[in-house]
């Protein structure tokens, strides 16, 4: 089976634009999520999908991020306007199920990330 | 708040020798410890989890609590165990999906 898609697999863009990130999770996880690690710190948890809907949004930085998964298959992460922090690496992950905490043998499946450079 | 911290950035070893990456965490109450890995051009994937307590590519991780640790250990090094290494932490008061990472530990061993 196809793993998780994204894209672009890396992006440069000017302080003030706009970058779209796409993911396309495993056919069939409900469950889609979103991460991004900045230079030299940990990666962090954005949000979560349940299908369509926000399950957990609380890792959004601000709302100059803006993520969408309608229909509940792809997802989008929006910056805009991008700024220079905004830098960084955006991994996307997908799970069939509830993610892994008290769940079993389910676990988050990452794609290759986007890699955003904002000058 | 809950934390994971892995207190080396850069980590040599020469190839045979043993291995222990560090992580230590806080949290309030019974977290699930993982183990990531990144290998060089590849994705992010899970190597291990302690409720599992299973041995994966010889690597190892017993949680701690009373030193709330989850150190990853290897008896002997191997060239393909060169990579990123992350120890993450996940629980009820996190979010059930909500994964924290620390901020990773690059692994080079040396032939």
């Amino acid at each position: 089976e196809a793993g998780v898609t994204q894209f672009p697999s890396h992006s440069v863009i000017e302080k003030g634009q706009t970058v779209t990130l796409r993911c396309d999770p495993i056919s069939g996880h409900d469950n889609l999520y979103w991460y991004r690690r900045v230079m030299g710190k940990e990666i962090k948890f954005l949000l979560h999908f349940v299908k369509e809907s926000k399950q957990d949004e609380s890792g959004m930085p601000n709302n100059r991020f803006l993520a969408e998964r309608t229909g509940g298959t792809y997802s989008t992460l929006k910056v805009q306007p991008a700024e220079l922090e905004d830098s960084g690496v955006y991994f996307c992950a997908s799970s069939q199920a509830p993610g892994q905490a008290y769940s079993g043998a389910n676990v988050l499946t990452f794609g290759a990330g986007s890699r955003l450079t904002v000058l | 708040a809950q934390r994971v911290t892995q207190p080396e950035k850069l980590l040599s070893v020469f190839k045979g020798a043993p291995v222990e990456l560090k992580c230590n965490y806080s949290y309030s109450g019974s977290p699930e410890l993982f183990w990531y890995v990144q290998y060089s051009r590849q994705r992010l994937q899970l190597l291990l989890r302690h409720i599992s307590r299973e041995s994966i590519k010889g690597f190892t991780a017993d949680l701690n609590k009373g030193e709330t640790s989850f150190h990853l250990k290897k008896p002997f090094a191997q060239e393909e165990d060169s990579a990123m290494y992350y120890c993450a932490l996940s629980g009820r008061r996190t979010g059930a999906n909500n994964l924290f990472f620390g901020t990773g530990t690059r692994l080079t061993v040396i032939p």
